[in-house]
């Protein structure tokens, strides 16, 4: 069955600091993976997909997020953290079997402290 | 220039009422979707649809229909509104392929009293 768990419900960070969001995920053959963000009561936002090609993925704002097949994970990143980053983050996966249609992780809130 | 718009931004209502919620994309998808996210921050998709094809989540109460007027456009229509109806529903579209990115409106707080 397709998969995504994201295994912290919240993470904490300094402003300045390196912050990662975690995402696995279980799909059959090759996955294409999405990162949304929702800031409160907002729609969700797309922040950056991988298809294919390199694993190291650049997206809107700043953040990043590395594909490792091995490990069938898709952190999310940014270098520097900061307080506007503060908001909800959603992983999503669609695989062959998904029937067009997104997977979704249950979320990680996302805090930024000054 | 919104892509994905939502009416009504908030709606209030009696249990048993039957309301709609419009949505529409000025992008050109072939697929527009409906979610459910609940107080939790749940997503959980109800319906996508495109010109070829309704697929409805199972657990989906068959108190709620998607209606599709035309490509740009596919409401929401829910019968006998209950209480656990309450939540945030948003539309969402996207082109057909795999890799294509959905993108979402503002959502509509659905409260039932």
């Amino acid at each position: 069955a397709q998969s995504v768990a994201q295994p912290e419900d919240q993470v904490n960070v300094a402003e300045g600091n390196p912050l990662t969001v975690k995402c696995t995920y279980s799909v059959s053959g090759n996955p294409y993976l999405f990162w949304y963000v929702q800031y409160p009561n907002r729609g969700l936002q797309f922040l950056l997909k991988y298809i294919t090609g390199d694993n190291l993925v650049k997206g809107s704002y700043g953040f990043e997020a590395e594909f490792n097949k091995s490990q069938t994970s898709f952190h999310l990143k940014k270098p520097s953290a900061l307080v506007s980053d503060s908001a909800l983050y959603f992983c999503a996966v669609r695989g062959l079997d998904s029937n067009y249609q997104l997977i979704w992780g249950a979320g990680t809130k996302l805090i930024i402290k000054p | 220039d919104t892509a994905v718009s939502q009416t009504p931004k908030y709606l209030v209502t009696q249990m048993g009422n039957d309301k709609s919620i419009k949505c529409e994309q000025n992008l050109g998808h072939d697929t527009m979707y409906w979610y459910k996210q609940d107080s939790k921050k749940f997503l959980k998709i109800m319906f996508s649809y495109n010109n070829k094809e309704l697929i409805i989540n199972e657990t989906v109460p068959n108190r709620f229909s998607p209606k599709s007027p035309d490509k740009a456009h596919l409401n929401l229509h829910i019968n006998s509104l209950e209480l656990g109806d309450s939540a945030v529903y948003f539309c969402a579209s996207s082109q057909e392929g795999l890799a294509d990115t959905q993108y979402f409106g503002p959502g509509t707080r659905l409260t039932v009293l």
